[in-house]
């Protein structure tokens, strides 16, 4: 069966560093794709990346880039120069199964980011 | 402008009522899906619907129903059945085009059984 690990239940980071949000993911699919979304306090789920598992290159959305490492099945979230407003919880989603036509997702348990000036 | 509403923000009920949220989106996307938050844990998938008329179960369907007459609405109905039906539920839908493609989030309903 398919899951999704994500083993940092908080990170705390100071306002302009970089930090890094960890993901391992498990599944006997060659075809996947991997998301990871932002959830603030309000409670909406923000798309922030997304990489397919045939992707050479690592996806990058301006300050968001994911460091995919398909051997050791990890899809790390890199936030560069963090803000104060990127202090919410992280959550790291996969595709579930092989279906063209699906986009189901499982979901980790997600890490907490707080930035700090 | 385009999105995903759901209505209402809050709600509670009795224990013992059935209760159905809201879910409307006029992005035309194909599909739509119902996810359960709980404190501290991801998302899980209710339901999802791939087409009008058509919908699957997700992995905790159970003391949940669902229906999809119109591509642009998805309401979900938490039954009596539900043992812990007190959470945060949001709705999500996607295009289907493409090989994988990002779902869309509704702003969420917090449901309170007293």
């Amino acid at each position: 069966a398919q899951k999704i690990t994500q083993t940092q239940p908080g990170m705390f980071v100071q306002e302009k560093e970089a930090v890094t949000l960890d993901c391992t993911y498990d599944t006997s699919d060659q075809s996947y794709g991997l998301f990871w979304y932002k959830q603030p306090s309000s409670g909406e789920m923000i798309f922030l990346i997304y990489q397919g598992s045939y992707d050479e290159q690592n996806a990058t959305e301006g300050r968001y880039s994911l460091n995919f490492q398909k051997a050791r099945k990890s899809a790390n979230l890199v936030i560069s120069a963090s803000q104060l407003g990127d202090s919410a919880m992280y959550f790291c989603a996969m595709t579930e199964g092989q279906s063209y036509n699906t986009d189901k997702l499982i979901f980790g348990t997600g890490t907490r980011l707080q930035v700090f000036p | 402008d385009g999105g995903i509403t759901q209505s209402p923000k809050y709600l509670f009920r009795k224990e013992g009522q059935n209760v159905t949220l809201s879910c409307e989106q006029n992005l035309n996307h194909d599909a739509m899906y119902w996810y359960r938050q709980d404190p501290g844990q991801g998302l899980r998938l209710i339901y999802y619907s791939q087409i009008v008329n058509d919908f699957q179960k997700g992995d905790i369907a159970e003391g949940y129903s669902v229906s999809r007459e119109k591509k642009e609405s998805f309401p979900l109905t938490v039954t009596s059945a539900q043992k812990n039906p007190t959470a945060f539920y949001l709705c999500a839908s996607s295009i289907l085009a493409g090989l994988y493609n990002e779902q869309f989030f509704g702003p969420g309903t917090r449901l309170t059984v007293l």
